[in-house]
């Protein structure tokens, strides 16, 4: 099925392991953004993509690292997990910069908690 | 910058009421404007977009209108099921240059209960 496909959709990390979240969409998008979502925040932005090879930072950037070698691919790399970034996590992608006919398609999500 | 705000929750219903939930925002340029629906334990799904003012968003029964003069997109729904239970986000595509990039600015999300 077309869609963007997050992993894991769970993980437990301790304070200052490192992990990567994966984010893969078949539709072909440009457009690809990470965002959390923390209670009562609704979703902020952390990176955001135009295509590959093409990266740059959102509202909520530290502690977090992204690149964008494929068009279908944009991992998310915390460096050294902290509290704080425990939080839900998702991936979003479009055709189009302000969403389309479609809107903007978002992976179904990671939960991610730091201990 | 860019920012939504969205009316207080968490919103209570009775089966077949009336429901709006207020959504203004502040942007330069002309941004487009969605709400997305969130279900429980699962990800985000687009409920209704607009692009310019005065358009009219609807779907399943919600419906929206883009209105420039007042910015806002409250939505609207004239009769609510259970099933229409969820978090409702409030969103806008435009960057704080008057271009956009594939970004999305969310209201912080309200609580739809509805109960039989």
């Amino acid at each position: 099925n077309a869609g963007v496909t997050q992993t894991p959709k769970f993980q437990v990390l301790k304070t200052g392991q490192s992990m990567t979240l994966q984010c893969a969409q078949d539709m072909n998008h440009e457009y690809m953004s990470w965002y959390r979502q923390d209670p009562g925040m609704g979703l902020r932005l952390i990176h955001y993509s135009v295509g590959a090879g093409i990266t740059d930072q959102g509202e909520v950037p530290n502690g977090y690292n992204v690149s964008r070698s494929t068009t279908e691919d944009f991992p998310l790399r915390l460096l050294s997990a902290a509290p704080s970034q425990t939080s839900v996590y998702f991936c979003a992608s479009s055709s189009n910069p302000t969403g389309g006919l479609y809107g903007y398609t978002f992976g179904s999500g990671t939960r991610l908690t730091v201990v | 910058g860019n920012s939504v705000t969205q009316m207080e929750g968490p919103v209570t219903l009775s089966e077949e009421a009336f429901l709006t939930i207020n959504c203004t925002y502040t942007a330069t340029g002309y941004p487009s404007l969605f709400w997305y629906v969130q279900y429980p334990g699962e990800g985000l799904q687009l409920l209704l977009k607009a692009t310019k003012a005065d358009d009219k968003g609807s779907n399943k029964g919600f419906e929206a209108t883009y209105r420039k003069e007042t910015t806002s997109f409250h939505l609207e729904k004239g009769s609510v099921q259970v099933s229409d239970s969820a978090v409702y986000f409030c969103a806008l595509s435009r960057d704080a240059g008057g271009t956009s990039y594939g970004k999305l600015t969310f209201g912080q999300g309200t609580i739809l209960t509805v109960h039989p």
